[in-house]
């Protein structure tokens, strides 16, 4: 149980374009979710926490105009990277909280290659 | 200060020895106590948690904490070489949000 899943695993895109990473829990209904990055050798960075059906909670220092969050269901949450740059190339992980626990479980990551 | 300290290691025992993996928290308000494991280039995975003060075992591992000394540690049990990983230990602090405060995490290594 507690499987969540991240698509896609890897990619690559050109410098202005926007990036689309999918989180979705298989087997529950998550009413959080948040979104991580991952720089290489450094801890997770909390991006923003997203609640089923209304707006993302960003953390400081984090552009919400440029990292876009949308929860739509209780299974699906979607982190659009728009005008990617090089600098945003990073892994990206979801995690997701199954009903009003505590316990988060962690989506496999998403590796993105800015060009 | 930061909120959750981890030593970043690198720390190294030999194969069928117990490795201690330390943590301390600022918020005394703190409630919920998750150790994570997490291989290079991979994703965090929940080992364990712990809520109440004492020790917690599952199989080779267990997680021991005193809210006292806002101290919380994981030990594990014959060591194997595929333990090798960093360990992230993480806190659900007072505020209520559902967010977790990870520390930078320590390497384990673990030699055959």
């Amino acid at each position: 149980g507690a499987v969540v899943s991240q698509h896609p695993s890897w990619v690559i895109c050109k410098s202005g374009t926007s990036v689309k990473i999918e989180c979705r829990s298989l087997d529950f209904q998550a009413t959080t979710m948040f979104w991580y990055r991952q720089f290489p050798k450094q801890s997770l960075m909390l991006m923003a926490t997203s609640n089923e059906g209304s707006k993302a909670t960003y953390e400081q220092g984090v552009e919400k105009d440029k990292f876009l969050i949308n929860h739509a269901s209780l299974t699906l949450s979607t982190l659009t990277v728009t005008s990617a740059h090089p600098e945003d190339s990073s892994f990206y992980i979801c995690s997701a909280v199954e009903g009003w626990g505590y316990e988060q479980y962690f989506g496999p990551g998403t590796r993105l290659t800015v060009t | 200060q930061k909120e959750v300290e981890q030593n970043s290691g690198p720390l190294s025992v030999p194969e069928g020895a117990i490795a201690s993996l330390n943590c301390t928290y600022s918020d005394r308000g703190s409630q919920s106590f998750f150790w994570y494991r997490q291989y290079s280039g991979k994703s965090p995975e929940l080992i364990m948690f712990i809520y109440s003060n004492g020790d917690k075992e599952d199989g080779r591992f267990t997680a021991q904490l005193n809210k006292a000394s806002q101290y919380v540690s994981l030990l594990i049990r014959d060591s194997q070489p595929s333990d090798s990983a960093t360990y992230l230990c993480a806190v659900h602090g007072s505020s209520n949000t559902g967010k977790l405060i990870f520390g930078q995490g320590t390497t384990l290594q673990v030699k055959p």
